[in-house]
C-alpha cells in the first residue's frame, strides 16, 4: 500500500517570502515516482515536477525547488519568492514504477497575501 | 492538441437517477485515468486503461460505477442510481506510455452533485 502524508493544511505568506511544503510517503516500492502537482481556485490540477527514486539529486526549477531524501522518504517542495499567482492547493503524490495510479497527500492550501 | 477535456463540466442529478460522464484525453496519450476528489481531500484513483482495455479498479468502484474506453480513445464513466454520497468532482487524466514518466495530465474535472 502507498501513503502520501502532508502535515501542513494551510500555509499562509506575504509576498515574496519563501515557502517550503512537506510531504512524507511510505511505500514498499523499491522504485517509484514522486510528484508535486499545484490546483488554482480554478480547479485543474498542473503538473510541477517529478522525481524518481533513484536520482536523489535535488534540483531547482526557476523559483520551485526540491529536496528528495530517500533515507526519511521525504520529498519537499518549496517556492522561492513567492506570488500572489502562486495561490492554490498544492499535492504530492506517488506511483510505483509500474503501478501506474497516483496515490494524492490531502494537500496543503497556500495563500500568498500582497 | 487542447489538453484533456471532460464533458459536461457540472452535473446537478437527484438521488437515484443515472448520469454519464466523458474524457476525451489528449490525442497521443495510451494511458487514461478516473480520479474523484471530495471537498478538502486529495483525488483517490477510480480505475485505468491502457488503450481499450481496463487494467485496475479500486475498490471504491462500487458495482454502480462502470467505465469504458470502446476504441481506446475517449472515456465514459457511468454512475447508476446515484447516492448522495457520489457527490465529488470526477476528473480524468492520461499519460503516455512510451514516456516511461507516468506523467499525467489532468482535465478540468466535472463536479457532481446528486440532491
Amino acid at each position: 500500500a502507498q501513503k502520501v502524508t502532508q502535515a501542513q493544511t494551510e500555509i499562509s505568506v506575504v509576498e515574496k517570502e519563501d515557502v517550503t511544503l512537506d510531504c512524507v510517503y511510505e511505500t514498499r516500492d523499491t522504485t517509484y515516482y514522486l510528484f508535486w502537482y499545484k490546483q488554482p481556485p480554478s480547479g485543474e490540477l498542473v503538473f510541477l515536477i517529478r522525481r524518481n527514486s533513484f536520482d536523489e539529486q535535488n534540483e531547482i526549477s526557476g523559483r520551485y525547488s526540491w529536496n528528495f531524501q530517500k533515507s526519511t522518504s521525504s520529498f519537499n517542495f518549496t517556492i522561492t519568492a513567492s506570488q500572489v499567482v502562486d495561490s492554490a492547493v498544492y499535492f504530492c503524490a506517488l506511483s510505483g514504477i509500474n503501478d501506474y495510479k497516483l496515490s494524492f497527500g490531502a494537500g496543503t492550501t497556500v495563500t500568498v497575501r500582497a | 492538441d487542447t489538453g484533456v477535456s471532460q464533458n459536461p463540466r457540472h452535473k446537478i442529478t437527484k438521488r437515484g437517477q443515472n448520469v454519464t460522464f466523458r474524457c476525451d484525453p489528449i490525442s497521443e496519450h495510451n494511458r487514461l485515468y478516473w480520479y474523484r476528489q471530495t471537498l478538502g481531500q486529495g483525488p483517490e484513483f477510480l480505475t485505468y486503461f491502457q488503450n481499450e482495455a481496463q487494467l485496475e479498479k479500486s475498490r471504491l468502484l462500487s458495482d454502480r460505477f462502470s467505465a469504458e474506453r470502446p476504441k481506446g480513445s475517449f472515456s465514459t464513466l457511468e454512475i447508476q442510481r446515484t447516492e448522495q454520497g457520489d457527490s465529488a468532482m470526477y476528473l480524468c487524466a492520461s499519460s503516455e506510455a512510451a514516456s516511461g514518466d507516468n506523467e499525467q495530465f489532468f482535465g478540468p474535472g466535472t463536479r457532481l452533485t446528486v440532491l
